[in-house]
């Protein structure tokens, strides 16, 4: 079992929308969890970091914890096509210091 | 202006050829870290380093050295018992819980 699960995509919704991206992961004592966003041929951006369960809002963007359950989920509000991008789920595993633990992504699309 | 810098941004390698990654960062961060990154996939951990002059492996680090002698600079060797080396390559510092600052990344291609 993979340790930070994402649905691949691709996602797309329409200009305006909100994109919802899901993310499971497996260590059930992981502290800290990171959403990355990451244009094609380019580096991983830090857009959310959340610790804490509930919502954490920031702009256009609300990462969802429930450790509980083990997911994370970032929404993109009113999305627009240059939010076009592979989205990265991150985790810090119990044990690991500050080392992170990356999804696979998911691709969203956002159309005109 | 703080951040990471990783050069060069594209590199190629021949056969049975040895190859550095530079990757040097003015954030005064203590851990630094190696990750590869295939077409689609998400992000392999090579070699991670917590303090200078030590350095542990990750999930992939066959074929792969890593030095720590300074703070600021974390070079990554490629040799040549890495058999499938082409791929993106992304370092990444932090200090605290805040999450990575990536450099802007090494594209190596095998020729």
């Amino acid at each position: 079992q993979k340790e930070v699960e994402q649905n691949s995509g691709p996602l797309s919704v329409p200009e305006g929308a909100i994109a919802s991206l899901n993310c499971t992961y497996s260590d059930r004592g992981s502290q800290s969890f990171f959403w990355y966003r990451q244009y094609s041929g380019k580096s991983p951006e830090l857009i959310m970091f959340i610790y804490s369960n509930g919502d954490k809002e920031d702009g256009r963007f609300t990462a969802q914890l429930n450790k509980a359950s083990q997911y994370v989920s970032l929404l993109i509000r009113d999305s627009q096509p240059s939010d076009s991008a592979t989205y990265l789920c991150a985790v810090n595993p119990p044990g690991s210091a500050r080392q992170l633990t990356f999804g696979s992504g998911t691709q969203l699309t956002v159309l005109p | 202006d703080g951040g990471i810098t990783q050069s060069p941004k594209y590199l190629f390698r021949k056969e049975g050829q040895n190859v550095t990654l530079s990757c040097e960062q003015n954030l005064n961060h203590d851990a630094m870290y190696w990750y590869r990154q295939d077409p689609g996939q998400g992000l392999r951990l090579i070699y991670y380093s917590q303090i200078v002059n030590d350095f542990q492996k990750g999930d992939i680090a066959e074929g792969y050295s890593v030095s720590r002698e300074k703070k600021e600079s974390f070079p990554l060797t490629v040799t040549s018992a890495q058999k499938n080396p082409t791929a993106f390559y992304l370092c990444a510092s932090t200090e605290g819980n805040y999450g990575y600052t990536f450099g802007s990344g090494t594209r190596l291609t095998v020729v």
